[in-house]
């Protein structure tokens, strides 16, 4: 079955301790996602990768990383998470943005950083 | 930052009546997406839009894309309680050699038995 899998699904953690939310893709897409949906403001890029060891930031990149050292995973990573980091995160996969081809998304990952 | 603006955000309504959500912006996209989401998953596509002027149906749902291809509606016909969720529209756009997609705030609807 064609999926993006994200881990864990819920986390509540504290300030400063690094955490890693996983991203697998099953479908060989090129381009993956991460997102952060909050009330009031939407779905919002973090960051985004065209390919293998490409990366770029998106529009709230603060406070996060990423990598992409094979095609099927995409982490990010929060160094020293800070409670303005709690929301929904989610991950996507496409074949590409310019060929129209949809965003393919993860079931999302609830982080709470108190 | 190309920005979509949705409306209405929130919508409550009663088991076969119709509406219709707009999606606007100020600037052109290169196409045009609708998702809807539903509470504890990912949205899940709908529809892309990609010509301006284009209209495309799914069943009960009619999506169209402005003329200028700066705005999008999604119309729903006789609604019914298994459309509740949230609907996104999502526009393609250029920036530095890099197509970008930007989402809307999204609609919630609510439909009432």
């Amino acid at each position: 079955e064609a999926q993006v899998t994200q881990n864990p699904r819920y986390l509540i953690t504290v300030t400063g301790k690094k955490l890693t939310v996983t991203c697998s893709q099953n479908m060989n897409h090129e381009y993956m996602s991460w997102y952060r949906q909050d009330p009031g403001l939407g779905l919002r890029q973090i960051y985004y990768s065209m390919n293998v060891e490409v990366t770029d930031k998106g529009d709230v990149p603060e406070g996060y990383k990423v990598s992409r050292k094979e095609k099927r995973n995409f982490p990010l990573i929060l160094e020293s998470p800070s409670p303005n980091q709690t929301s929904l995160y989610f991950c996507a996969s496409s074949v590409h943005v310019w060929v129209n081809q949809p965003q393919h998304f993860g079931d999302g990952t609830r982080l709470s950083i108190l | 930052t190309q920005l979509l603006e949705q409306s209405p955000q929130f919508l409550s309504i009663q088991e076969g009546e119709n509406l219709t959500v707009y999606c606007n912006s100020s600037s052109v996209f290169s196409s045009l997406q609708w998702y809807r989401q539903e509470p504890g998953e990912g949205p899940v596509l709908l529809v892309t839009v990609v010509t301006g002027g284009e209209v495309k149906k799914l069943k009960r749902l009619t999506f169209q894309f402005g003329d200028a291809r700066k705005d999008s509606s999604l119309h729903i016909t006789a609604a019914q309680p298994g459309d509740t969720g949230l609907y996104l529209c999502a526009g393609a756009y250029l920036r530095g050699g890099s197509e970008k997609l930007v989402f809307g705030k999204g609609m919630k609807l609510t439909v009432n038995p």
